[in-house]
């Protein structure tokens, strides 16, 4: 079974406005964290923000938040106010255990800001 | 935060030949540098963690002899790709934790190494 999945594989929204990008997982471990990326064209992975599994808040980073519903194993990403330079691939991820070592990535949603 | 860099950024190569690839944390002593493959719209796939003064751990369905990775210091890991074929031209990415991050799950992706075997 997949670990990290992404539905969407591209998205569109308008300049300002807010968006959700979509991630599911699976796993048996009661400690795990769950990371999103971004992937702009020139190809470095930015960090996002991060979410472990005994949070009880949701994270939030600027304009990022994480929409974490445990009970549905969904680690949603939402974006406000949209930017030109919000568009890029995003990488859902997850480590699992109580360590920090292996991540897992999603397959990606492209996600294009439309001015 | 937190800088790795990657040299080279791009490199061609002939079929048969063998490519090193450097990944260097510039700013800290990262003990554990991980590898990471990337095809053309697909996800980063974790080829090996590397760890500093030992061997590395490779992912199941890695080739160790034909990507080898060495961790000699606190700040440098190496992937050579021997005997390169054209099957072996990807993005290749590598990550870095920093031990004194606050934030421990964090790695510092460097920019990538584009990949083409002729």
């Amino acid at each position: 079974a997949q670990k990290i999945t992404q539905t969407q594989p591209g998205m569109f929204v308008q300049e300002k406005e807010a968006v959700t990008l979509d991630c599911t997982y699976d796993t048996s471990d009661q400690s795990y964290g769950l990371f999103w990326y971004k992937q702009p064209s020139s190809g470095e992975m930015i960090f996002l923000i991060y979410q472990g599994s005994y949070d009880e808040q949701n994270a939030t980073e600027g304009r990022y938040s994480l929409n974490f519903q445990k009970a549905r194993k969904s680690a949603n990403l939402v974006i406000s106010a949209s930017q030109l330079g919000d568009s890029a691939m995003y990488f859902c991820a997850m480590r699992e255990g109580g360590g920090y070592q292996k991540v897992t990535f999603g397959i990606g949603t492209k996600l294009q800001v439309i001015p | 935060g937190a800088v790795v860099s990657q040299h080279p950024s791009r490199v061609i190569c002939k079929s048969g030949t063998s490519v090193k690839i450097e990944c260097r944390s510039l700013d800290f002593q990262a003990t554990t540098m991980f590898w990471y493959r990337q095809f053309p719209k697909k996800s980063l796939m974790l080829m090996a963690t590397s760890n500093e003064g030992s061997k590395a751990t490779y992912e199941q369905g890695v080739e160790k002899d034909k990507f080898l990775i060495n961790h000699a210091s606190l700040t440098l890991s190496t992937l050579t790709v021997t005997s390169a074929h054209p099957e072996d031209s990807s993005f290749y990415i590598c990550s870095a934790r920093d031990p004194q991050n606050v934030r421990p799950y964090e790695q510092y992706f460097g920019p990538g190494t584009r990949l083409t075997v002729t």
